[in-house]
């Protein structure tokens, strides 16, 4: 199966640490998304990548958050400075591009901030 | 503001009887639109999609949703629901070539035996 897929899939950290998160997406897609999913919530999107160019943030993505697509492959997303408030489900999802905008979910990486 | 409701939190149906998940979207020249599935402890699955070909859109599952304009709805049925249906269902709104991706809050579908 060659999906989309995030690592790790679990991560627990203190408040005040840096985590980063990897994507790999589905290798002839070019865009990349990223997800925050709060419990009992929709996905909220965070940002996307066309390629390497991030072409869209979300307010939600405030300056302790980095994101990047350095070969327009994979993708990181960085939180600097955890909060408790960063507790949530982390999705990545991956579309082909062009006029086709469905796009496929990895299975995510739950952060908890202690 | 651009915004897509979905009209019910909590759906409960008998098994064998019809699923009806409401989803409507603030209008837009041509969204696409997208219903999601989530099963506990899954990742999110595509179930259908409409990108302004038939309006009356077949998905996985025995799952179909009727793109209305008129009405800015786009809801999903099913004629029959099986006990493997219970799960989050999200309807999903992309305006603009993906520069906004807006999903809906989630119903949640529960099959009572």
């Amino acid at each position: 199966d060659t999906g989309v897929s995030q690592n790790p899939r679990h991560k627990i950290t203190k408040r005040g640490q840096n985590v980063t998160f990897r994507c790999d997406p589905i290798s002839e897609h070019n865009r990349l998304y990223w997800y925050r999913q709060t419990l009992g919530q929709g996905p909220e999107f965070l940002t996307y990548f066309q390629n390497e160019a991030q072409l869209e943030k979300s307010r939600l993505l405030s300056d302790r958050f980095s994101a990047e697509r350095p070969k327009g492959s994979f993708s990181t997303l960085e939180i600097q400075r955890t909060e408790q408030g960063d507790s949530a489900m982390y999705l990545c999802a991956s579309s082909l591009g062009g006029r086709s905008y469905e796009q496929y979910f990895g299975p995510g990486t739950r952060l908890t901030v202690t | 503001a651009q915004s897509v409701t979905q009209l019910d939190s909590h759906v409960s149906v008998s098994e064998g009887t019809p699923v009806l998940l409401r989803c409507n979207y603030s209008s837009s020249y041509s969204p696409s639109l997208f219903w999601y599935v989530q099963h506990p402890n899954k990742g999110l699955q595509l179930l259908l999609k409409y990108t302004s070909a038939a309006t009356l859109v077949k998905g996985i599952n025995g799952f179909e949703a009727e793109f209305k304009k008129s009405e800015t709805s786009f809801h999903l049925t099913k004629p029959s629901a099986h006990m493997s249906d219970a799960a989050e269902y999200f309807c999903v709104v992309i305006y603009s070539s993906a520069s906004k991706i807006i999903f809906g809050s989630g119903t949640r579908l529960s099959i009572r035996p």
